[in-house]
């Protein structure tokens, strides 16, 4: 069954460090979403992506995140210069309709 | 905004028995989808069930299933032949179906713990 792949499954990074996050979505879905939860907090929406742009972004999502599509499989998410608060689990999701989304396992960012 | 509340931070149940995980939320939109999705320690969070608003009969899948009250604007979920793999972070989610792209609103979750 495809799945939703993320990686790194965990990235350690210096404060102040530009940092990329990987996804690749399973290939036929059409919608993309991050999502990240802070540990032992609920799920927070961060941004969602379709047509090749933003589609709806939350208050989270500032000036100092990005997301792209390079190609026709990666999806990514990029933070310019890390914060401490920024450390969590980041979880990219897909969906081929704007309904049920698939989460891949998440990459667990800390910030030193 | 949409809201969504699950008011048992922590629940337990003995293997093989029936365990109801409860949700409500808010909202004034009248087509909507949600959802419960399992994170077990792995932290992945997996699709368990979904029920779609504008369908009145109550989704189940194997032992999950849910009980939709719309007008309540409630979505429990009940486990029945509870298993020690059940054991998880359960959180519930609700999505607009209003436009495209909508993103998922999650409730706090309720950790369950399976007891052998």
């Amino acid at each position: 069954e495809p799945e939703v792949t993320q990686t790194p499954s965990h990235q350690v990074t210096q404060m102040g460090q530009e940092v990329i996050l990987r996804c690749v979505p399973i290939s036929n879905h059409l919608y993309f979403y991050w999502y990240r939860q802070i540990l032992g907090q609920k799920v927070e929406f961060l941004v969602s992506f379709y047509n090749n742009e933003i589609s709806e972004k939350s208050e989270i999502f500032d000036d100092q995140f990005s997301v792209e599509r390079p190609d026709g499989s990666n999806f990514t998410l990029k933070i310019r210069s890390t914060k401490l608060e920024d450390s969590a689990m980041y979880f990219c999701a897909s969906s081929v309709r704007a309904d049920t989304q698939y989460f891949g396992p998440g990459t667990r960012l800390t910030v030193l | 905004a949409q809201t969504v509340t699950q008011s048992q931070p922590e629940m337990s149940v003995q293997e093989a028995e029936t365990v109801t995980l409860s949700c409500t939320y808010d909202t004034s939109e009248s087509d909507y989808y949600l959802f419960w999705y399992k994170q077990p320690p792995s932290r992945q969070m997996i699709l368990v069930i979904r029920q779609e608003a504008y369908k009145q009969q109550n989704a189940t899948e194997n032992r999950f299933s849910v009980n939709f009250q719309k007008a309540a604007k409630s979505f429990s979920l009940k486990i029945s032949d509870s298993q020690l793999g059940d054991a998880a972070m359960y959180f519930c989610a609700y999505r607009s179906a209003r436009a495209l792209g909508q993103n998922f609103v999650f409730g706090p979750g309720t950790r369950l713990s399976v007891l052998p």
